[in-house]
């Protein structure tokens, strides 16, 4: 039980355009979601938090305009990368939040290179 | 404020011998406390978890951890370490009561197995 998914597993963009990141819990219903960011050899860097139904709250430092975060579901939440530029380029991981648990449970990834 | 420390950046361990991976936190709350495992290119799965009680943990894969509250600690555990369990260990701690549910990461030790 447990699981989450991230889609795609990796991508490659053009500079400028948007790319769409989607995190799923496939069997339990999430009420919080994150989203992280993590650069070669380095610990996660928390970007936002989500809840289901309400805007995103993003880290300082995290241009909101920049990573759009939908979370329209209990099972769904969204990262969108727009006007994507190569210094974007990072592996983002999800995780997501059972409604009656304090653990996160991981997504694999999604490598995102912008060339 | 809240961190995590995680001293050692890269262990070394031979197959078979024992393994502790230390973890200490500052946290102004009551603490919960996790240790996650990431493989290359993966996202991260949780080993064990501690939120109150037996402050000594089991959790998949062997591995054990005891919560040291006068030392501010966590540290991992194993008797016995097996190649696969190379990859890098994160130690994470939230709050209790904490609303929107938000870990916060040490910046992992990259464990190495020699066989």
């Amino acid at each position: 039980g447990a699981v989450v998914s991230q889609h795609p597993s990796w991508v490659i963009c053009k500079s400028g355009t948007s790319v769409k990141i989607e995190c799923r819990s496939l069997d339990f219903q999430a009420t919080t979601m994150f989203w992280y960011r993590q650069f070669p050899k380095q610990s996660l860097m928390l970007m936002a938090t989500s809840n289901e139904g309400s805007k995103a709250t993003y880290e300082q430092g995290v241009e909101k305009d920049k990573f759009l975060i939908n979370h329209a579901s209990l099972t769904l939440s969204t990262l969108t990368v727009t006007s994507a530029h190569p210094e974007d380029s990072s592996f983002y991981i999800c995780s997501a939040r059972p409604e009656v648990a304090y653990e996160q449970y991981f997504g694999p990834g999604t490598r995102l290179t912008v060339t | 404020a809240q961190s995590v420390t995680q001293p050692d950046i890269h262990i070394t361990v031979s197959e078979g011998a024992s393994l502790e991976l230390r973890c200490n936190y500052s946290y102004g709350a009551t603490p919960y406390l996790f240790w996650y495992v990431q493989s290359p290119g993966q996202g991260l799965q949780l080993l064990l978890k501690y939120f109150s009680g037996d402050t000594l943990v089991q959790g998949i894969k062997g591995f054990e951890a005891e919560f040291k509250r006068s030392q501010s600690s966590f540290n991992l555990r194993k008797p016995s370490v097996h190649w696969s369990d190379a990859a890098e260990y994160f130690c994470a701690v939230g709050a209790l009561g904490s609303t929107l549910g938000r870990l916060y990461f040490g910046r992992g030790t990259q464990l190495t197995v020699w066989p």
